[in-house]
C-alpha cells in the first residue's frame, strides 16, 4: 500500500548540531510539506515542494532549510538546532486537483536541549 | 494572508452528547475548507468542502460550509469515547495547494 513515512521517529540533539528529518512517500506526489506543530499555535508550514527542484518557504522557515532531488523524499533539514525547534514534525503530501486535501505521515518528535 | 480560528479551544462532554465545532476562516482566494481529526499521532482526513458540496456526512460526523458568512461547523452525534480527538478545520485559499491551519478543539468525550 502507498504512505508516507519519517524517520527518526524520535530525536534528541544537542544545541548547534545540525539535524535532518527524513520524509518519504510511495504516492508519487508532486505536493510535499513539512508543518511543526506546538501546544497552543496549531500546525505552522515550514517549507513546501511542487515538485523535483522546487521549494517554497513557509511561514515559519528561519533556521530551516529543504531540498528536493526526486519525487517521493523531501528531507528537512535544521541548520542549527536551537531549543525553540524542539517541536513534532509532520511531512505531508497531495496531488494537485485535489483542492487541498493532503495526506500526513506519523511525525518525528524532536528534542534540542 | 489567511485565518482560520476555531472554537472552542476544548471541549468536554459526555458519551452520548452532540457536539459542534466551530471554524471561521477569512481567505483571499477561497478553494476548499477541510477538516481532520487528530488523536496523539497524524491527522486524519474527514471531510472537504467547497463551493460545489457545501455539506458532507459520514455517519454520526456531519459538516457544512457556510461561504456567505465565512464559516463551517463540525457535529458529531451521539459522541463516544473514540470520538476524543483534536479536530482541526484548515482552509485551502488561493492556486498554491497551502493549508492554512486553525489551533482546533480538543474534545474529550467521557463515560
Amino acid at each position: 500500500d502507498a504512505e508516507i513515512t519519517q524517520s527518526p521517529r524520535h530525536k534528541i540533539t544537542e544545541t548547534g548540531r545540525q539535524v535532518t528529518l527524513a520524509c518519504h512517500q510511495t504516492w508519487n506526489h508532486n505536493n510535499m510539506f513539512w508543518y511543526r506543530q506546538d501546544l497552543g499555535h496549531g500546525l505552522r508550514l515550514i517549507h513546501y515542494s511542487y515538485g523535483v527542484q522546487d521549494t517554497n518557504k513557509g511561514e515559519v522557515s528561519d533556521g530551516y532549510s529543504v531540498s528536493r532531488s526526486n519525487t517521493e523524499d523531501l528531507p528537512l533539514t535544521l541548520e542549527s538546532a536551537a531549543s525553540s525547534q524542539t517541536s513534532v514534525y509532520f511531512c505531508a503530501s497531495s496531488e494537485p486537483g485535489l483542492a487541498g486535501v493532503q495526506y500526513f505521515g506519523p511525525g518525528t518528535r524532536l528534542t534540542v536541549t | 494572508e489567511d485565518k482560520v480560528v476555531q472554537s472552542p479551544l476544548s471541549l468536554v462532554v459526555h458519551e452520548g452528547d452532540t457536539v459542534t465545532l466551530n471554524c471561521s476562516y477569512e481567505v483571499t482566494n477561497f478553494r476548499s475548507l477541510l477538516w481532520y481529526k487528530q488523536e496523539k499521532k497524524a491527522p486524519t482526513f474527514l471531510f472537504m468542502l467547497t463551493s460545489s458540496g457545501i455539506e458532507k456526512k459520514s455517519g454520526r460526523l456531519s459538516s457544512i460550509l457556510d461561504k456567505k458568512e465565512l464559516f463551517s461547523i463540525l457535529n458529531i452525534t451521539a459522541t463516544q469515547t473514540g470520538d476524543s480527538a483534536v479536530y482541526l478545520c484548515a482552509d485551502s485559499g488561493g492556486s498554491n495547494y497551502k493549508l492554512t491551519f486553525g489551533k482546533g478543539t480538543l474534545l474529550t468525550v467521557n463515560p
